[in-house]
């Protein structure tokens, strides 16, 4: 049982470098997220969907993008990256019946230098 | 603005102790109260969640106090175990906002054998 699968697990890019983070979850779900996570400061959602072809911004979405093609599929694209990028992101998702229980990724760790 | 407060940011317990963890929200449409636990490495996964119609929901060793009308919130870990050592995240969404989770910024337990 997979779930939410995060590749790469770790990433080092140079400043304006550009790459993709991919998420896969094989539940099903309607709903996925992508947060970033940094030392001290809980987690922060960039973008969300409700479901393929929908998606909207979060709190933080500046320097980032989504594709939601398929229901399974989730990227989070990283344009000209910066170092206030380095962070751990999590996707996560959600089956969309109920206030059920949100199910996160093991993460992605990104060093921008 | 920071919709939920969370506190301490590191906590030290001796094993068989009691561990509390303590959050307070701003934004009264939050209607769902979900505690995360996230070890080293791993993604944060659900470990209890209330709603505001009940003051007090337990699951184990695992209990959520609820305070609507100071809106506040914690998590009490009973007989604490140095495999609770991992970092607790409290989070607040509100029905009709896609699930969308506020986190507080975490307290890392530290239970010492």
């Amino acid at each position: 049982n997979a779930g939410v699968t995060q590749t790469p697990k770790f990433r080092i890019l140079k400043i304006g470098q550009s790459m993709t983070l991919q998420c896969t979850q094989d539940m099903n779900h309607n709903y996925m997220y992508w947060y970033r996570q940094d030392p001290g400061m809980g987690l922060k959602l960039i973008y969300y969907s409700v479901g393929a072809g929908i998606t909207d911004k979060g709190e933080v979405p500046n320097g980032y993008n989504v594709s939601r093609s398929t229901t399974e599929d989730f990227p989070l694209r990283l344009e000209l990256a910066a170092p206030s990028q380095t962070s751990v992101y999590f996707c996560a998702s959600r089956s969309g019946q109920g206030r059920n229980t949100i199910y996160f990724g093991e993460g992605s760790w990104l060093t921008v230098v | 603005q920071q919709q939920v407060k969370q506190s301490p940011q590191s906590l030290i317990v001796q094993k068989g102790g009691i561990s509390i963890i303590n959050c307070a929200y701003e934004n009264t449409a939050f209607d769902y109260f979900p505690w995360y636990q996230q070890f080293p490495g791993k993604g944060p996964a659900l470990l209890i969640a209330i709603r505001p119609d009940v003051s007090e929901k337990k699951e184990g060793r695992f209990t959520i106090s609820f305070n609507k009308s100071a809106k506040q919130f914690s998590l009490h870990i009973m007989d604490s175990q140095p495999g609770d050592s991992a970092t607790y995240f409290c989070a607040a969404s509100r029905e009709g906002g896609s699930e969308k989770l506020v986190f507080g910024k975490g307290t890392k337990l530290t239970v010492n054998p």
